[in-house]
């Protein structure tokens, strides 16, 4: 079955250093999002991408987030200059079509431990 | 602004138990409610999805229902087992999915 997958599954950085998320969503789907969830909190949504552009994103999502999807299949999250409290678990999630039934799929996560 | 809520925030039953996990929704004007489990540094597994047109959907042992004049949803857990054992959470969208703060549901043995 087809499923999200995301790279690397533990990052550990320096505050103030880039990272770079990775997710590759299932083939034939055309919306994606990026969500992080803070240990102890609820999901947080970050970020939508259709069309190669962003359609929504959140009070999180500043100018040290940006999102990219550099091919037809990878689907990245970039943060410029890491803070303590980036430190979460990034989920990256798609679905097929603007349809009734968008059933969003979730990728397994990255979890980013800032020091 | 939307807010979902879930109650309980922990529940621990007996196997075999039946139960029920509570959402609350304060927006009415959702699309979808998708429920989800969660593993303890894991991933989200999508378990259910009902169309706001419906009023319910069955997987297996899970069933969820909807409400959306009342901003409501539950799901039902028939026959626990100590596999279970997860956090449980539901979303509503739009688009966009907003997450309430899950439920976490120990099955004992």
């Amino acid at each position: 079955e087809p499923e999200v997958t995301q790279t690397p599954s533990h990052q550990v950085t320096q505050m103030g250093q880039e990272v770079i998320l990775r997710c590759v969503p299932i083939s034939n789907h055309l919306y994606f999002y990026w969500y992080r969830q803070i240990l102890g909190q609820k999901v947080e949504f970050l970020v939508s991408f259709y069309n190669n552009e962003i359609s929504e994103k959140s009070e999180i999502f500043d100018d040290q987030f940006s999102v990219e999807r550099p091919d037809g299949s990878n689907f990245t999250l970039k943060i410029r200059s890491t803070k303590l409290e980036d430190s979460a678990m990034y989920f990256c999630a798609s679905y097929r079509l603007a349809s009734s039934y968008n059933e969003q799929f979730f990728g397994p996560g990255t979890r980013l431990t800032v020091l | 602004k939307q807010e979902v809520t879930q109650i309980p925030a922990a529940l621990s039953v007996p196997e075999g138990e039946n139960l029920v996990l509570n959402c609350s929704f304060t927006d009415s004007a959702i699309y979808n409610l998708q429920w989800f489990r969660q593993d303890p540094g894991k991933g989200l597994t999508s378990l259910l999805l009902i169309q706001s047109s419906q009023r319910e959907q069955t997987s297996g042992r899970l069933n969820a229902s909807l409400d959306k004049s009342s901003g409501r949803s539950t799901l039902y857990i028939a026959a626990s087992q100590p596999g279970d054992s997860a956090t449980y959470l539901c979303a509503v969208t739009g688009g966009k999915l907003i997450f309430g703060q899950g439920t976490e549901l120990s099955v004992k043995p």
